[in-house]
């Protein structure tokens, strides 16, 4: 399984971008990207995912680079209901669709 | 609200008991997973149930057993508990399978708190 390594934590002001790295350097071609977030012990939420091509949706947006080692997350203009931890997750292949959470990053976003 | 509903939200048991965990998915989705998340572990996979079968499994005790059924609704079945066992237990659904694919994305619940004293 493709790993992925995210900075522990980040700060953030409310307004802002909130700009969120991750390296997955091991990733294999028909392996995508997904990212969720969870908030205080809430279910983790869906964000975005992607293959190659950047994508955007009304929560945020997800550039990854031409190599597909590593991605960004971007909440253009955090709140402070963005303060969450959030999960780069390189998606298992073969056919089960689960998803191997690591340690995320968390996001506190200051007003 | 993402569609799937957990059942109880809340659970306190004593050391040795066994508890039920009940997730109903989202309409439709085929696939269902567990999730259990310790203070000290984060979330971890523990198995996953594609249309009534078993398809993956993850770092799931022998304690423990899941299943799915015909109207696609699943059960978590902790056994022997300990009090390492207290966690947020989470279940996931998804339309994954083999019409959709396997990449498509995974709703989760709100979650199962099972605190065993």
């Amino acid at each position: 399984d493709a790993k992925t390594t995210q900075p522990p934590s980040m700060d953030c002001a409310e307004g802002r971008a909130a700009n969120l790295p991750c390296n997955h350097s091991t990733i294999s071609g028909n392996e995508y990207v997904y990212w969720y977030r969870q908030i205080h012990s809430q279910g983790p939420q869906y964000i975005i995912h992607g293959l190659k091509n950047n994508e955007t949706n009304e929560m945020a947006s997800l550039i990854i680079t031409e190599d597909r080692k590593s991605s960004t997350l971007i909440l253009p203009h955090a709140t402070l209901r963005d303060t969450a931890v959030y999960y780069c997750i390189v998606r298992v292949s073969g056919n089960t669709g689960k998803l191997i959470f690591g340690q995320g990053t968390t996001l506190q976003v200051k007003p | 609200d993402s569609g799937v509903t957990q059942t109880p939200k809340h659970l306190i048991t004593a050391t040795g008991q066994r508890v039920t965990l009940r997730c109903s998915p989202r309409s439709g989705d085929l696939s269902v997973y567990w999730y259990q998340q310790s203070l000290d572990q984060g979330l971890q996979f523990l198995i996953q149930y594609y249309n009534g079968e078993e398809r993956a499994k993850g770092n799931i005790l022998e304690r423990f057993s899941a299943q799915q059924f015909p109207d696609l609704h699943s059960e978590l079945n902790l056994s022997s508990l300990e009090l390492g066992d207290s966690a947020l237990y989470f279940c996931a659904s998804s339309p994954a399978g083999r019409d959709r694919g396997w990449n498509t994305e995974a709703f989760f619940g709100q979650g199962t708190r099972l605190t065993v004293v």
